[in-house]
């Protein structure tokens, strides 16, 4: 059981350039989210999904797509990146409603020159 | 819209002391109030929640959170502190978006 996965863990990018952040889970959890944190501001949700084929934005979503084609997966994607999407980024799943625990992955640093 | 609020940026103890890291929180509803704790260069690691029922909220390493409904606060406590406790701090209250306060970095020295 390896819990929430992320890859890469490192990653640098040119302005404009685009990428897929990678996030899996073996927990069979129907909740993911997707935060990125920087210094002095938390955590903040960029996007979240519900359940396979269905997802939401978050707090924070401009310039962030999002998928759920699978239980498993929810990849990230950065269309154009921009030296403010410079940050880390943690994937989280919980198992389905409100009051579970959610579980964090190890996250992606991601600086854009 | 829901919200927690950490007004410590920085906290320092000495070990053996009890520590207290202070959350507020702002909801419309029931509120889910969570802690978690990021060593460095680490995902964020589960302590406690609150859910419901007793205010006082045991949860690991030794850590435990009471839940004041008066005050709207959930601060976060342990008897004796110990220096592997250093870590950055964060409470958050859950709907099914999840809203993070900016985190307290806890110092404790020897």
């Amino acid at each position: 059981n390896a819990g929430v996965t992320q890859t890469p863990k490192f990653q640098v990018l040119k302005t404009g350039q685009s990428m897929t952040l990678q996030c899996a889970q073996d927990m069979n959890h129907e909740y993911m989210s997707w935060y990125r944190q920087d210094p002095g501001m938390g955590l903040r949700l960029i996007h979240y999904s519900v359940g396979a084929g269905i997802t939401d934005q978050g707090e924070v979503p401009n310039g962030y797509n999002v998928s759920r084609s699978t239980t498993e997966d929810f990849p990230l994607r950065l269309l154009s990146a921009a030296p403010s999407q410079t940050s880390v980024y943690f994937c989280a799943s919980s198992p389905r409603l409100v009051t579970d625990t959610q579980y964090f992955g190890p996250g992606t640093r991601l600086t854009v020159l | 819209a829901q919200s927690v609020a950490q007004p410590e940026d920085q906290v320092n103890v000495a070990e053996g002391n009890p520590l207290t890291v202070k959350c507020t929180y702002s909801v419309s509803g029931n509120p889910y109030l969570f802690w978690y704790v990021q060593y460095p260069n680490r995902g964020l690691q589960f302590l406690l929640k609150y859910i419901t029922g007793d205010n006082l909220v045991k949860g690991s390493y030794g850590f435990e959170a009471e839940f004041n409904k008066s005050q709207t606060s959930f601060h976060l406590k342990k008897p004796s502190a110990l220096v592997s406790d250093s870590a950055l701090y964060f409470c958050a209250v859950r709907d099914w978006d999840m809203r993070f306060g900016a985190g307290t970095r806890l110092t404790v020295k020897p």
